[in-house]
């Protein structure tokens, strides 16, 4: 399976302040139409997983213009620009090319 | 509105049979390919497999020996068994979409979660 690395594990931000996750896969994520299938999503505390990008920079409807995703190949970022009071939650990367589709472990976002 | 709903069984005793049924509402339900993914404390978030409105499906390597899923387009309706189930399987499950159908190619999504449904395995 594809090993998703993310770091940090925790990520205490000051409100207003930036705020970046990063992703590392263990293959490259281009699959063979072209598309990289990296997704994020926000998981607050109850609640389902939320997909805020896909395709590693494409942000879903409703999401924020704050969240940024960004990367290739192997390497891939979440940022936030000004992290708000809603933006608390664990957060993880996702990639979908390969079978089984696999997730990293997750980085906490919480507010200094 | 898309809406996905589960429900099953939520405490089971080891070797019994995890049965777990979610219904699509608000989409096209043969535009998308179904799956099953799971979290725990342990293990994380874990994609169990995926199915298709024909019923074709992809298993995780890892569990494949112990899951079935099934579809009735119908009801537009998934189902999930994991036979033999052990306190490692216990998790929040949800379904979610793996694939849709966007202009004439099928492309990968997990966009749309059900509510999750905890299942517990404790003799």
């Amino acid at each position: 399976d594809v090993v998703m690395t993310q770091s940090p594990l925790s990520l205490p931000v000051t409100l207003g302040q930036p705020a970046s996750i990063s992703c590392r896969s263990s293959q490259s994520l281009v699959y063979s139409d072209g598309n990289t299938y990296l997704n994020w999503f926000q998981q607050r505390p109850g609640q389902s997983p939320r997909r805020l990008v896909y395709k590693v920079s494409k942000r879903d409807s409703g999401v924020p213009e704050r969240f940024s995703g960004s990367g290739s190949g192997t390497d891939f970022t979440l940022k936030i620009s000004r992290v708000e009071a809603e933006d608390v939650g664990i957060y993880y990367c996702m990639q979908a090319t390969h079978w089984p589709p696999t997730f990293g472990g997750g980085t906490k976002v919480e507010i200094k | 509105q898309v809406q996905l709903q589960q429900w099953g069984a939520g405490l089971l005793k080891p070797s019994e049979t995890l049965s777990l049924t979610c219904a699509v509402y608000g989409v096209s339900f043969s535009s998308y390919y179904w799956s099953w993914v799971r979290q725990s404390p342990g293990k994380g978030l874990e994609c169990i497999g995926e199915i298709n409105h024909t019923g074709g499906t992809n298993y995780n390597p890892s569990l494949r020996s112990r899951v079935t899923m099934s579809v009735d387009t119908s009801k537009s309706q998934i189902s999930l068994r994991l036979s033999s189930v052990t306190a490692a399987d216990t998790a929040v499950y949800y379904c979610t979409d793996s694939y849709y159908y966007n202009s004439g190619r099928w492309e990968r999504a997990f966009d749309l979660w059900g509510q999750g449904t905890v299942v517990t395995v404790s003799s």
